[in-house]
């Protein structure tokens, strides 16, 4: 079956980091960029950026450029999204979806995570 | 990169037409054809409905139809049905500019 597996739901305390897990099965992990998408609680869609599967190399939005990683383990087929610095208004549910090969757009998403930052 | 303009809330009988608009700059929407429309209900993933600014996913209705003028894209609706009701997002690709990908700032369809 096709389809992105998210990690559970996290609790962080402000200015702490978070780690989002997404693991792919049913298709070629390597063949297809992996965008992390992320919507605040009753907001719209934000697009934070996309990895590589098969090279690593990476590309965020300005907006979070210094406070984002993504990193992928082609091993198990996962990507991972990690932002530190973690805000009240980084509570969110975070998505990943896959980049359509050879479209630009996102054909395959996650549940995706639900962040809470609180203290 | 500031979000695409979409009106937020469109409503329309069962069985009527509705049209969403999209409105970026040319930068984005009106540089790349490369605009994608998603559906999303309550609580679930969003789902792609139309990429490249008219084309359809296999499995995807075709009351879905989308068109794009200038720095506007639309996606309408046609047939109207319950299960439309929902949240609709347009996308566009930026390459070039700050960020690869923008998305609209999201338009509730309501089903009388």
């Amino acid at each position: 079956q096709v389809q992105l597996v998210h990690s559970g739901a996290e609790v962080k305390m402000p200015g702490a980091s978070v780690r989002v897990s997404c693991k792919a099965s049913g298709y070629t992990f390597k063949a297809h960029f992996l965008h992390w998408v992320r919507q605040a609680p009753g907001q719209g869609l934000e697009w934070m950026g996309w990895v590589n599967p098969n090279s690593g190399a990476t590309l965020f939005a300005q907006k979070f450029q210094g406070r984002v990683t993504m990193t992928r383990d082609t091993s198990i087929n996962t990507a991972y999204m990690e932002l530190s610095g973690l805000r009240s208004d980084d509570t969110a549910v975070y998505y990943c979806a896959r980049e359509s090969s050879g479209y630009r757009n996102f054909d395959l998403w996650g549940r995706g995570t639900l962040v809470s930052v609180s203290s | 990169q500031s979000a695409l303009t979409q009106p937020a809330s469109v409503s329309g009988s069962p069985g009527q037409s509705i049209t969403i608009s999209c409105t970026g700059t040319t930068t984005d929407v009106g540089r790349h054809n490369s605009v994608s429309w998603y559906q999303q209900h309550p609580r679930e993933a969003p789902k792609l409905m139309i990429f490249d600014v008219t084309e359809r996913p296999s499995g995807v209705s075709n009351r879905f139809s989308g068109s794009k003028s200038g720095n506007t894209a639309s996606l309408t609706i046609s047939g109207l049905q319950a299960e439309d009701e929902a949240d609709y997002y347009c996308c566009s690709f930026a390459g070039g500019s700050s960020d690869d990908y923008v998305f609209g700032t999201g338009t509730k369809v309501t089903v009388l």
